[in-house]
């Protein structure tokens, strides 16, 4: 049971230039996030998607984008890589977004933008 | 939105102890979770329990709640190395799950 997988696990930017992160989840879930986290700042929102279809800006949307593409997948696209956006990014999933549903995380994505 | 704050920032055990870790919120709740994130990993969902519970078990997991003092406590019993790793309280905002906001967490190191 694979959960929540992204891909890729380490990418390596120069500014400017532009890259999409995967996540796909295999959990039947109808809720998708994308969190930054930096060293002393914790997890931060980025965008998430309440069902498919949706998709709503988090806490720190600037510089990013979205799509879910089907129930399984949801995609963050970065067009113009900055250093400010080197982070590790975690997706997640939950079955729904009501307050008593737990998310799964996936491993993350170490990005690094030169 | 809403945090929790926890409480100690860091935690050095030998292992076989006993680890507590604190967190403190600002508005009222329904329900809060606990969360452990092991380095270089994601975080994983541990507990959740709910405003109408003062304490909830999970295996050598200890959870309680305050809420009238808006204050929660995880107790790690008989602690192994594996042990070792960031823990978070998150209390939910507003009632939605995808409010959910992270704090900096408590990093417990488990020492063999």
């Amino acid at each position: 049971n694979a959960g929540v997988t992204q891909t890729p696990k380490f990418q390596v930017l120069k500014t400017g230039q532009s890259m999409t992160l995967q996540c796909a989840q295999d959990m039947n879930h109808n809720s998708m996030y994308w969190y930054r986290q930096d060293p002393g700042m914790g997890l931060r929102l980025i965008y998430y998607s309440a069902s498919e279809g949706t998709t709503d800006k988090g806490e720190v949307p600037n510089g990013y984008n979205v799509s879910r593409l089907n129930k399984r997948e949801f995609s963050l696209r970065l067009e113009s890589a900055a250093p400010s956006q080197t982070s590790v990014y975690f997706c997640a999933s939950s079955a729904g977004t009501g307050s008593y549903q737990p998310q799964h995380f996936g491993d993350g994505t170490r990005l690094s933008i030169l | 939105s809403q945090q929790g704050e926890e409480d100690p920032q860091a935690l050095s055990i030998q292992e076989g102890e006993n680890a507590t870790m604190n967190c403190s919120y600002k508005t009222s709740i329904n329900n809060l979770q606990w969360y452990r994130q092991n380095s270089g990993r994601g975080l994983v969902h541990l507990i959740l329990i709910r405003s109408n519970e003062r304490e909830k078990h999970s295996g050598r997991l200890r959870v309680t709640l305050d809420t009238s003092k808006k204050s929660s406590s995880l107790l790690i019993t008989a602690s192994r190395a594996a042990d070792t790793a960031s823990y978070f309280c998150v209390p939910p905002f507003g009632g939605s799950n995808y409010k959910l906001t992270f704090g900096k967490g408590t990093l417990l190191t488990v020492n063999p």
